[in-house]
């Protein structure tokens, strides 16, 4: 069974500008849950989706946004990049009923200029 | 929130050795799981366990649900056990995992 796949893997930007990633969960799961890890602050929960609905959030700012497809594929965009969005985005996969055993892709690390 | 500390923060063994990883936790969980993060930042599952006891080669982990710690045994340890290991708990079926610190494991050969 493929395991969740994220692209792009790394992504140069510079301040102000937006970007989208992308993230694939495992066949048959329906819950993505997205990540992000920097040095300073650890891993740290942005949203979770689940059957295309915005199930959790973390405490971001809006600039931080997302959404899953009905194939359960999800995005996330964050726009008018900072320096310090600077980080390794992960996205987690799970069935999202009951057993929430998640598991994660390779990640996006995302460097802002 | 719950919390989780992880301890020690940084651990440097001998190759051969084994180790334990130790994971506190503040309130009741229904989802605990393990993870080794690898030289290029993906997370590799470990365990899930929220409780109880499991094995897995020269791994091992032993979560105490009632007195809130688990604890990752690594034996024998390799070069290529090398890496930040991290514990994550979630205490409701549908709340996002929380992530300890993590401890930093380097084996030396």
């Amino acid at each position: 069974k493929a395991g969740v796949t994220q692209t792009p893997r790394y992504l140069i930007k510079t301040r102000g500008q937006q970007v989208t990633l992308s993230c694939s969960p495992i066949s048959g799961h329906r819950s993505v849950s997205w990540y992000q890890q920097t040095p300073g602050q650890g891993l740290q929960f942005l949203f979770e989706y689940f059957s295309e609905t915005q199930r959790n959030k973390g405490n971001f700012p809006g600039r931080f946004s997302g959404r899953q497809f009905s194939n359960s594929r999800s995005e996330m965009n964050v726009s008018t990049l900072e320096l310090g969005d600077s980080a390794l985005y992960l996205c987690a996969s799970s069935l999202g009923v009951a057993i929430n055993e998640q598991f994660f892709g390779p990640g996006t690390r995302l460097t802002v200029l | 929130g719950i919390q989780v500390e992880q301890s020690p923060p940084d651990l440097i063994l001998q190759e051969g050795a084994n180790s334990t990883l130790r994971c506190n936790f503040s309130d009741s969980v229904n989802n605990l799981q393990w993870f080794h993060q690898n030289p290029w930042g993906q997370l590799i599952n470990l365990f899930y366990i929220p409780s109880g006891t499991k094995q897995n080669g020269r791994l091992s982990a032993t979560t105490v649900a009632t007195e809130r710690y688990s604890l990752l045994y690594i034996s024998s340890s390799q070069t290529t056990d090398s890496g930040v290991y991290f514990c994550a708990v979630s205490n409701s079926g549908n709340t996002p995992l929380v992530f300890g610190k993590g401890t930093r494991l380097s084996v030396i050969a």
